[in-house]
């Protein structure tokens, strides 16, 4: 069965770092594009980075420089790191397989709370 | 960088009627690259329509997806009870790679 996991979400101070984690089973992460997305408290989705696989990452304009994704082969994971947290980083992070322009398989969410 | 406009905001309805779901880019978009996902709270999106008209795998008939260039639309015949989500039009391009739009709410009247 086609799955994913994702896990790692939590309270965490602004300016504090985190890192999520999406494990995937049923394909390969490494031969597939990977990606994040996040829905904010009462917002619609917001796009956050990809992963394609051949490597290259792309990232939202609001988390540049702040959030690296990254995907460990053998682990067949995905990883978001994110770093500089801001309270409107406050979301539910969904890990997502891209068919190239599509997102098709989708994982159940882990809840980012930026807050002192 | 592309905006897509979903309205209406919220659209109520009752089981069995018909829903009309429009979104509206604001540059053209190549069909191909035009998806709808249904989102329930505390659950995955899940992915309708792909490539503007293509259901995805083990979509019902119910739901059909069509349009090009600037104006899409999502359409669902015979609602049932677990068809009432909120749901995104979603577009792949130039930076963003990806945008969704803001969401229209099908909700029972």
């Amino acid at each position: 069965e086609v799955q994913l996991v994702e896990s790692g979400g939590g309270l965490v101070q602004p300016g504090g770092s985190l890192r999520l984690s999406c494990a995937a089973s049923g394909f390969t992460v490494n031969t597939n594009y990977m990606t994040w997305v996040r829905q904010a408290p009462g917002k619609g989705l917001e796009w956050v980075s990809v992963i394609y696989s051949g490597g290259s990452t792309y990232y939202a304009d609001s988390v540049k420089g702040r959030f690296t994704i990254s995907r460990h082969n053998s682990e067949n994971t995905v990883y978001l790191q994110m770093d500089s947290l801001r309270p409107e980083d406050t979301a539910v992070y969904y890990c997502a397989r891209v068919r190239v322009t599509r997102m098709d398989v989708w994982g159940q969410g882990t809840t980012v709370i930026v807050s002192s | 960088e592309i905006v897509l406009t979903q309205s209406p905001g919220t659209l109520s309805l009752s089981p069995g009627e018909s829903a009309t779901l429009s979104c509206r880019a604001s540059q053209s978009v190549t069909s191909s690259y035009l998806a709808w996902y249904q989102h329930k709270p505390g659950q995955a999106p899940r992915l309708l329509i792909y490539g503007a008209s293509s259901r995805a795998t083990g979509i019902p008939d119910r739901f059909s997806g069509s349009g090009s260039g600037t104006d899409f639309t999502l359409t669902i015949s015979r609602l049932e009870p677990e068809d009432f989500a909120v749901y995104y039009c979603q577009q792949y391009g130039s930076s963003p790679l990806y945008t969704f739009g803001q969401g229209t709410k099908l909700e029972i009247k």
